[in-house]
């Protein structure tokens, strides 16, 4: 079993719709990373958070400590939000680490 | 544009050939990192370089062999590689080691023949 664990692992949504992507993890840890990989592999960081709530656009991102969980939400999904979202955390101890999930696929369709 | 570039960007090889990957960042970082993410599984932490000084290697066989000559240079050197190493090859940077947010550059495709 993953350390870090995301769902759905695939997810298609039409044009406006609410989406919510989770991440779980095993760990104790020092911060939760999301990541965004479009098609051809480029990655781009989204957020960092060890507590609380982030906002960025239409992006929101968010972590409950003691249940080891996050969640990353978007409003008013795009087609251009199509792309492989990834979670990723640091594990408390490892200064530099990061430990993935496997990513969620997301489609938005018009 | 992460301000982390990598060359190339596709690369085919043969098992017995030696070649290698080249990563630059231009946001000032102390710290970069390679990592392999092979097909349908999750981002794995290869190597980290802290001040030009590798201050972790995680269990990478020894046909791959990193250089960081600089602290805005990052290579890896590829020899006998196995088709099983085929995979995207990330490189990334952040200011410091820790818990800093990582740019990530636009990766190496490679494939092993």
């Amino acid at each position: 079993k993953n350390e870090v664990e995301q769902s759905p692992q695939n997810l298609t949504a039409q044009e406006g719709e609410f989406i919510t992507i989770n991440c779980s993890y095993s760990v104790g840890i020092s911060a939760l990373h999301w990541l965004q990989q479009h098609p051809g592999g480029g990655i781009v960081s989204l957020f960092m958070l060890s507590s609380g709530k982030k906002k960025h656009g239409r992006l929101i991102a968010t972590i409950n400590i003691q249940e080891k969980h996050g969640s990353l939400h978007i409003t008013a999904s795009h087609p251009r939000d199509s792309a492989v979202y990834i979670c990723a955390v640091f594990k408390a101890g490892t200064a530099s680490k990061l430990t993935f999930g496997t990513g969620t696929r997301l489609q938005v369709t018009l | 544009e992460t301000g982390v570039t990598q060359t190339p960007r596709h690369l085919v090889m043969g098992m017995t050939n030696k070649k290698s990957l080249k990563c630059e960042q231009h946001l000032g970082h102390n710290a970069m990192y390679w990592y392999k993410q092979s097909a349908k599984k999750p981002l794995e932490l290869m190597f980290v370089y802290s001040l030009e000084e590798r201050v972790e290697n995680n269990s990478v066989p020894s046909r791959f062999s990193p250089e960081c000559p600089n602290s805005s240079h990052l290579f890896l050197h590829l020899h006998t590689l196995q088709p099983e190493d085929s995979a995207l090859y990330l490189c990334a940077s952040s200011q410091n080691r820790g818990t800093d947010t990582q740019y990530f550059g636009p990766g190496t495709r490679l494939t092993v023949l």
